[in-house]
């Protein structure tokens, strides 16, 4: 049973575009959502989060737009640039204090920004 | 990739035959855990770790067991290992005041 659904798979931009990928989850017990970056042949590494108590969080150039309500979330690259080429996940989990890294995750957005 | 190395890199195995993985830390971080990752499921949790000797089971946990005897050693076993097992393996470890900064550079594993 996927509990966060991701899109899209893939995702093409140029150089300074505004890639946006989306995640909605099911499961209302998530309270914790980070959003991990890979790139080619190395292991996934966190890029930002955010808690449901907040609707926006942004960290450099990149946004995480929360929707409570409609249980999704959404992350959002500004300026885009070439060394931002990589595998985006999202993913949820019930933080309950010590349970951080109980994560569900999306499938993945493979993104290609373009010089 | 901050602290955490995993051998072997790679390996190739037949099916029934056993295989450990090891994940290894340098940040006596409490907890470790176990992902595999396959195309269109991103990474799902195995199995993880909150304390040495204190093991829990992930969301596919069938088939697999691990051991945690000391804080910076957690190994991931295959008993027989199986061709749905071919797969990359990640490690992660964490504080317990949030999630994993850094996964390991992972272990791509085919069972033949």
């Amino acid at each position: 049973q996927q509990q966060v659904k991701q899109s899209p798979q893939s995702l093409i931009v140029q150089k300074g575009g505004i890639p946006i990928i989306n995640c909605a989850y099911e499961n209302t017990a998530f309270d914790y959502f980070p959003w991990y970056q890979q790139f080619p042949g190395k292991g996934p590494a966190l890029l930002i989060a955010i808690r449901p108590d907040v609707s926006e969080k942004k960290e450099g150039r990149f946004t995480i737009s929360f929707n409570k309500s409609a249980k999704q979330f959404s992350l959002h690259i500004m300026d885009s640039q070439p060394g931002d080429s990589a595998t985006y996940f999202c993913a949820a989990c019930n933080a309950g204090g010590t349970s951080y890294g109980k994560l569900t995750f999306g499938q993945g957005t493979i993104l290609t920004v373009h010089p | 990739d901050a602290g955490i190395t995993q051998s072997p890199r790679h390996k190739v195995t037949e099916t029934g035959t056993p295989v450990t993985l090891r994940c290894h830390q340098t940040e006596n971080h409490r907890y470790m855990y176990w992902y595999r990752q396959d195309p269109g499921h991103g990474l799902r949790l195995i199995h993880y770790s909150y304390g040495v000797k204190d093991t829990d089971k992930g969301e596919v946990s069938d088939g697999y067991s691990v051991s945690r005897s000391k804080t910076e050693d957690f190994l991931l076993t295959l008993e027989s290992a199986t061709s749905s097992q071919t797969s990359v393996y990640f490690c992660a470890i964490s504080r317990s005041d949030g999630p994993p900064k850094y996964f390991g550079p992972g272990t791509r594993l085919t069972v033949t």
